[in-house]
């Protein structure tokens, strides 16, 4: 299967900054990546679905302008957290798609916004 | 839209005991059926993957079905011990490869 990789594992940043995660598939061409966040005690809820070459599409009540992705590889996808406020503090992970339709998970990385 | 439900929601069992772990869900048009483990502050892991035609599959002590005409399907973990211990999640793709995920189980095996 394919192994996913996270970067950071986890950040801590101030009230304001925007942060950086950068999703890895590392042995699979991943022309379709999601993003997913997760709250403390809560399922994991889809963001936004991230496809190669072209601009994201993004799920109901999420804001595109807070939350850039950047699909521009097969095998590198960036969330970026723009001004980030401590509601913003959470789980986020993302997956790849593989060709049989099962997804592959990255480990996460947790976000804590001061 | 997709709802998924996972009972109970949370489930203690001393060790070497089977149990099952339910999932139902209300639009029966998916492509495939997840189920994953999540330990705490971690990914997740898959565990087993359904495909839509397919009824069950198996991996090691863990057993998935898949019946899309009651909307339901169950993991069955037997003999288990005390690493069993995690969140499991069912998730369902449906149309354009979006995930809807349960609301997990969280399972904790005892010595």
């Amino acid at each position: 299967g394919a192994v996913v990789s996270q970067h950071p594992s986890w950040v801590i940043c101030k009230s304001g900054t925007s942060v950086k995660i950068e999703c890895r598939s590392l042995d699979f061409q991943a022309t379709t990546m999601f993003w997913y966040r997760q709250f403390p005690k809560q399922s994991l809820m889809l963001m936004a679905t991230s496809n190669e070459g072209s601009k994201a599409t993004y799920e109901q009540g999420v804001e595109k302008d807070k939350f850039l992705i950047n699909h521009a590889s097969l095998t590198l996808s960036t969330l970026t957290v723009t001004s980030a406020h401590p509601e913003d503090s959470s789980f986020y992970i993302c997956s790849v798609l593989g060709i049989s339709g099962e997804l592959f998970f990255g480990e996460g990385s947790r976000l804590t916004v001061l | 839209k997709q709802e998924v439900t996972q009972i109970p929601a949370a489930l203690s069992v001393p060790e070497g005991e089977n149990l099952v772990l339910n999932c139902s869900f209300t639009d029966s048009a998916i492509y495939n059926l997840q189920w994953f483990r999540q330990d705490p502050g971690k990914g997740l892991t898959s565990l087993l993957l359904i495909q839509s035609s397919q009824r069950e599959q198996t991996s090691g002590r863990l057993n998935a079905s898949l019946d899309k005409s009651s909307g339901r399907s169950t993991l069955y973990i037997a003999a288990s011990q005390p690493g069993d211990s995690a969140t499991y999640l069912c998730a369902l793709t449906g149309t354009a490869s979006k995930l809807t995920f349960g609301t997990g189980t969280r399972l904790q095996v005892t010595l």
